[in-house]
């Protein structure tokens, strides 16, 4: 157990339609990650957050959208969706700090999108 | 950003020991290397990270040449639960605009 949860586990909606993914980062952990995976592909860094700010962004669609609380929890909205828009949604913290290289995230479960 | 380069598909038989190089020629002074472990329908787990020479733990050893072109995560007398996808990733998360890259990984079979 990596300590980061996730909710809901699994998901299954209709296409157009507008879900909104949950995280709640490990203890004392400062940053948190959002990733997408598709059916054996590899893993797609969406955008980071680190202590309500936006930190790091990648190749998030504008229907995607992010949020990080002041309880540092996230959320990944995700609009308008698409029949592609289906995959695992995985949810990463980590402390934020390091005196170099990538700071060791810790993943959570994921959340499993179906879009029909 | 580095960008890495590693084998698709590695195959090993239970007690051997397995090397998987990857290759990142344009890695910067900053940046570290890194790498993570993941199995079927389960996010990625961190197993190690260096930046020069070697680095050892007490899941695996990184071996990373003087000139830093290329790395090599070496996992001794592999099991079939070592079965999964390694990524390895380089950056370095204190320099601006860091985004994490995993590629599409290494997909190690240990058999029987």
């Amino acid at each position: 157990d990596s300590g980061v949860t996730q909710t809901p586990k699994h998901l299954i909606t209709a296409t157009g339609q507008r879900v909104t993914l949950r995280c709640s980062p490990r203890s004392g952990d400062l940053s948190v990650y959002w990733y997408q995976q598709s059916l054996d592909q590899g893993l797609q860094f969406l955008i980071q957050y680190y202590n309500g700010e936006e930190r790091a962004k990648g190749n998030i669609l504008e229907r995607f959208s992010a949020q990080q609380f002041p309880d540092l929890h996230s959320e990944l909205n995700l609009s308008s969706l698409e029949l592609g828009d289906s995959a695992l949604y995985f949810c990463a913290s980590s402390h934020g700090t390091s005196g170099g290289g990538v700071n060791e995230q810790f993943f959570g479960p994921g959340t499993r999108l179906t879009v029909l | 950003l580095a960008k890495t380069t590693q084998p698709i598909s590695m195959d090993s038989y239970e007690g051997q020991e397995v090397n998987i190089t990857c290759s990142h020629n344009n890695i910067a002074t900053n940046d570290y290397i890194t790498w993570y472990q993941q199995f079927p329908s389960q996010g990625p787990r961190f197993i190690i990270q260096g930046y020069k020479t070697k680095v050892t733990n007490e899941v695996a050893s990184l071996f990373i040449p003087a000139d830093r072109k290329s790395s090599t995560l070496s996992l001794p007398r592999v099991s079939l639960s070592d079965t999964a996808v390694y990524y390895c990733l380089v950056g370095d998360e204190n320099t601006g605009g860091f985004k994490t890259i995993f590629g599409a990984g290494t997909r190690l079979f240990v058999k029987a």
